[in-house]
């Protein structure tokens, strides 16, 4: 079973503030990463999927990179909007793509105007 | 843009009474997934099923749980004697398959048992 840690747990920033969270999990028998977005009473929404070492993701103002050596990805958000408030969620693959993903716990975030 | 549906949204029910939660995949996805989260704790994988049949299940998905797809197009969780510690956020997904393919959740059950 992976271990995938995210953090901080949760965090309250200000309206036009950059932010980044961090995703850490075993390095060895990597997969596959993936973020996802979840805001309260809808679904988790996939924002990126990162196989490669070394991977830059991009949407809009959000983005990811992944080192699968040390075991880590960051997310970041540049210039945050109260509409980026939500827990982003990590989860990974190891072995192959018929092992499970596994989650981390979520970084709450919440943007005040 | 494609969504899984998922049904009721919420489902109060007594200990020891069967539950089935229901779920309909996106259809041109070959893979399916439960998935739940317990307030406060990480969402954690129950089971995966491909091609008509299981393909992993966790420690938690004992012999209270079954899945089925008994259409082709609905996916059911089963619990049979629900306990307290079953009160949980079930979530479906589904995917395609491919390496690079992320999951489509979902808005999820909430499941309390009393």
């Amino acid at each position: 079973i992976l271990n995938v840690e995210q953090s901080p747990q949760s965090l309250h920033v200000q309206e036009g503030d950059s932010t980044n969270f961090t995703c850490s999990f075993p390095s060895s028998n990597f997969y596959a990463l993936h973020w996802y977005r979840w805001e309260t009473a809808k679904s988790p929404e996939a924002l990126f999927v990162m196989t490669l070492n070394g991977d830059e993701k991009k949407k809009g103002r959000i983005s990811a990179t992944l080192n699968t050596k040390e075991g880590y990805s960051y997310l970041y958000i540049k210039g945050s909007q109260p509409e980026d408030s939500a827990t982003y969620l990590c989860a990974t693959k190891g072995n192959s793509g018929y092992s499970t993903l596994t989650f981390g716990k979520g970084t709450m975030l919440l943007v005040s105007p | 843009e494609p969504e899984v549906t998922q049904t009721p949204s919420h489902q109060v029910t007594q200990m020891g009474q069967e539950v089935i939660l229901r779920c309909v995949p996106i259809s041109n996805h070959l893979y399916f997934y439960w998935y739940r989260q317990i307030l406060g704790q990480k969402v954690e994988f129950l089971v995966s099923f491909y091609n008509n049949e299981i393909s992993e299940k966790s420690e938690i998905f004992d012999d209270q749980f079954s899945v089925e797809r008994p259409d082709g197009s609905n996916f059911t969780l089963k619990i049979r004697s629900t306990k307290l510690e079953d009160s949980a956020m079930y979530f479906c997904a589904s995917s395609v398959g491919r390496r690079e393919d992320g999951y489509t959740f979902g808005s999820g059950t909430r499941l309390t048992v009393v």
